[in-house]
């Protein structure tokens, strides 16, 4: 998607790791978020920033930490990875909130925690 | 429509013809409302909002209704295409300012 890439795109990591899943956007928006997308739920939001070194806990942080150093970078960290933990997670960015034209997301990142 | 249930609501069309996928959203107090369509492999992707202040807004091929009373959200698709085939869903903006996501409705288009 223009103006905001995820990477990895894909992981495959063992249980008890750390991983970091990167987003970075060149629209210079100040919002970001980190969703996670599994079946039977809709996107669900793990943490939000408002701003550089500005970050909040969404419905599902537990186990998650989020950065953000730059405006166009937003670090999700699992400190140590857990099965429940495998997901496709979703980057997304907004210039007011959302409430004009909603959010911009990135393409995913595919986590399998083995 | 969509559901919380563990199925994707799945909806088949033939090409050419209307579709109508629907959504119930939860909070009586939520104000703006989103219908997104996401391709498989890829992000949602923005198709067109409408504000409570309004019953319909009209968009290219597309069309969402707005029915506050009974929280309803319907999103039709004109002269159905094969490469309209994706899951969609709803986001309403709620408490907090924050969205909400559905858990969408898978539609395929019959060539």
């Amino acid at each position: 998607d223009a103006g905001i890439t995820q990477s990895p795109r894909h992981k495959v990591t063992e249980t008890g790791t750390p991983v970091t899943l990167r987003c970075h956007q060149t629209e210079n928006h100040r919002y970001m978020y980190w969703y996670r997308q599994d079946p039977g739920h809709g996107l669900r939001l793990i943490h939000y920033s408002y701003g550089v070194k500005d970050t909040d806990k969404g419905e599902v942080s537990d186990g998650y930490s989020v950065s953000r150093s730059k405006t166009e970078d937003f670090l999700l960290t699992l400190e140590s990875a857990t099965s429940s933990q495998t997901s496709v997670y979703f980057c997304a960015i907004s210039g007011q909130g959302g409430r004009d034209y909603g959010y911009t997301f990135g393409s995913g990142t595919r986590l399998t925690v083995v | 429509g969509e559901s919380v249930g563990l199925h994707l609501p799945t909806l088949s069309v033939q090409e050419g013809d209307n579709s109508i996928i629907n959504c119930a959203y939860s909070n009586s107090a939520s104000d703006y409302f989103i219908w997104y369509k996401q391709e498989s492999g890829k992000g949602p992707q923005f198709i067109i909002d409408i504000r409570s202040n309004m019953d319909k807004r009209q968009g290219q091929r597309v069309t969402v209704l707005l029915n506050k009373t009974v929280k309803h959200l319907s999103l039709q698709i004109a002269a159905t295409q094969p490469g309209d085939s994706a899951v969609y869903f709803c986001a309403e903006n709620g408490a907090g300012n924050q969205f909400y996501f559905g858990t969408g409705t898978s539609l395929t288009v019959i060539p």
